[in-house]
């Protein structure tokens, strides 16, 4: 199975952009998506499809993916951003039993 | 609006065998649209993922996991239920359910967790 590492952490400023990076092999290839996790909560899905928001997200959330590496980026970084993110990625598989979903390590985000 | 509870024994010892249930509601997990999946956390670490299954039966596993692990649909219930044989203290952790559209890709809604702690 893949493994998907990211940066343990990301610092950014309030109002600035930040950029959170997923790498994995032939990445590109999957659907990558993305979770906010807060301390004492469940995780919330912020980017799916590499690219989509759900319901409620916020316009300042984005991603893209291409190659090895897929990206979350939160631009316009509020203090209520600081938090755990996971990125994941889901490969289908060539029949039912091998399809396999997998998490990268977290990030977590600190707005000073 | 769809909800997610896991329900289950908190303190599980040692070499025996871990048992949890998602009670859904508000939607159906015979929908043909979704996948019904389990998750854990470890206290302090990453998500990992441990299964996804469908209403039918049909279960892709974690392949770490998959000797240890037993999905069952419980249909009349609404209820998913997950059964980790042969615990050790590296299996205590927050083991969260949650759904899986595979048109998305990814767990859209999540319940809050329950954690169980492996301790003799």
């Amino acid at each position: 199975s893949s493994e998907l590492t990211q940066p343990p952490s990301v610092s950014v400023s309030p109002g600035q952009t930040a950029s959170i990076t997923c790498s994995g092999d032939k990445l590109g290839d999957k659907y990558v998506c993305w979770y906010q996790q807060k301390p004492g909560q469940s995780p919330v899905l912020v980017i799916y499809q590499d690219v989509k928001r759900p319901s409620g997200i916020p316009e300042r959330f984005s991603g893209s993916n291409s190659g090895n590496t897929a990206t979350l980026t939160i631009s316009g970084t509020q203090a209520m951003d600081e938090a755990d993110y996971y990125c994941q990625a889901w490969d289908a598989g060539t029949a039912w039993d091998t399809s396999t979903v997998v998490f990268g390590g977290g990030t977590k985000l600190t707005v000073l | 609006q769809l909800q997610l509870q896991e329900s289950g024994p908190g303190l599980v010892k040692p070499a025996e065998t871990l048992s949890l249930t998602c009670t859904v509601s508000g939607g159906s997990i015979s929908s043909s649209s979704y996948y019904w999946g389990w998750i854990r956390q470890p206290p302090g670490k990453g998500l990992e993922w441990i299964a996804n299954t469908y209403y039918t039966g049909n279960t892709y596993f974690n392949p770490s996991l998959r000797s240890r692990v037993t999905i069952s649909v419980l249909t009349p219930e609404n209820q998913i239920s997950l059964r980790l044989s042969s615990v050790t203290a590296a299996d205590s952790a927050v083991y969260y359910c949650a759904r899986f559209p595979p048109r998305e890709g990814a767990f859209d809604n999540w319940g809050q967790g329950t954690l169980v702690t492996v301790s003799s």
